[in-house]
């Protein structure tokens, strides 16, 4: 089976701007979840999605927004970029539910100039 | 609010030891996640616990968990080079829709 996909790997924006990630889960999981890592506040939740529906959301201004299609893929994007925005977003993928074991994806490296 | 600490944040092990990384939270939770990233990379999933007492074990590491204590404990036995890694903890209380990671544990595991 092919793994969790992310697209793109590497992104250079400059701030005002807006960028939106890709992620493909694991054939036939329905459960996309994406995270947010930085040096300065480390790994954190972004939010969790399934059968097309935000499920579940943490701590995040408007600005970080996601969706899922039907086919599972989900996109999440950010408008309106600022400097503390560069991070490696992570996408990971699980049959179901959060309490199921989650694949991750390799990552998108954003940075913000 | 859901705080989680990990202790310690960083560990140098030799070799055949044995060793236990800490993960401490709040508030009452529905499930506690491990994972372990290597340098560069993503993340990857170990161990989900969703109950009190769950323990479990995947080579060379152990994951258990009190919920009473609201507590996790990853042990790892015998370590080998190969286990040398971030390792973190992450609690996460989906009826309030919260999720929070431990800044996680670098793991050396020296000859």
């Amino acid at each position: 089976k092919a793994g969790v996909t992310q697209t793109p790997r590497y992104l250079i924006k400059t701030r005002g701007q807006q960028v939106t990630l890709s992620c493909s889960p694991i054939s036939g999981h329905r459960s996309v979840s994406w995270y947010q890592q930085t040096p300065g506040q480390g790994l954190q939740f972004l939010f969790e999605y399934f059968s097309e529906t935000q499920r579940n959301k943490g701590n995040f201004p408007g600005r970080f927004s996601g969706r899922q299609f039907s086919n599972s893929r989900s996109e999440m994007n950010v408008s309106t970029l600022e400097l503390g925005d560069s991070a490696l977003y992570l996408c990971a993928s699980s049959l179901e539910r959060l309490q199921e074991t989650q694949y991750f994806g390799p990552g998108t490296r954003l940075l913000v100039l | 609010e859901l705080k989680v600490e990990q202790n310690p944040l960083f560990l140098s092990m030799q070799e055949g030891k044995n060793y236990t990384i800490y993960c401490n939270y709040s508030t009452t939770s529905d499930r506690l996640y491990w994972y372990r990233q290597d340098p560069g990379k993503s993340l990857e999933s170990l161990f989900v616990l969703l109950s009190n007492g769950a323990v479990k074990q995947e080579g060379r590491l152990m994951a258990s968990l009190d919920t009473k204590a609201r507590l996790s404990t990853l042990h790892i036995t015998a370590a080998v080079h190969d286990l040398s890694a971030t390792y973190f903890c992450a609690v996460a209380r989906y009826n309030n829709n919260d999720m929070r990671f431990g800044a996680g544990t670098r793991l050396t595991v020296k000859p």
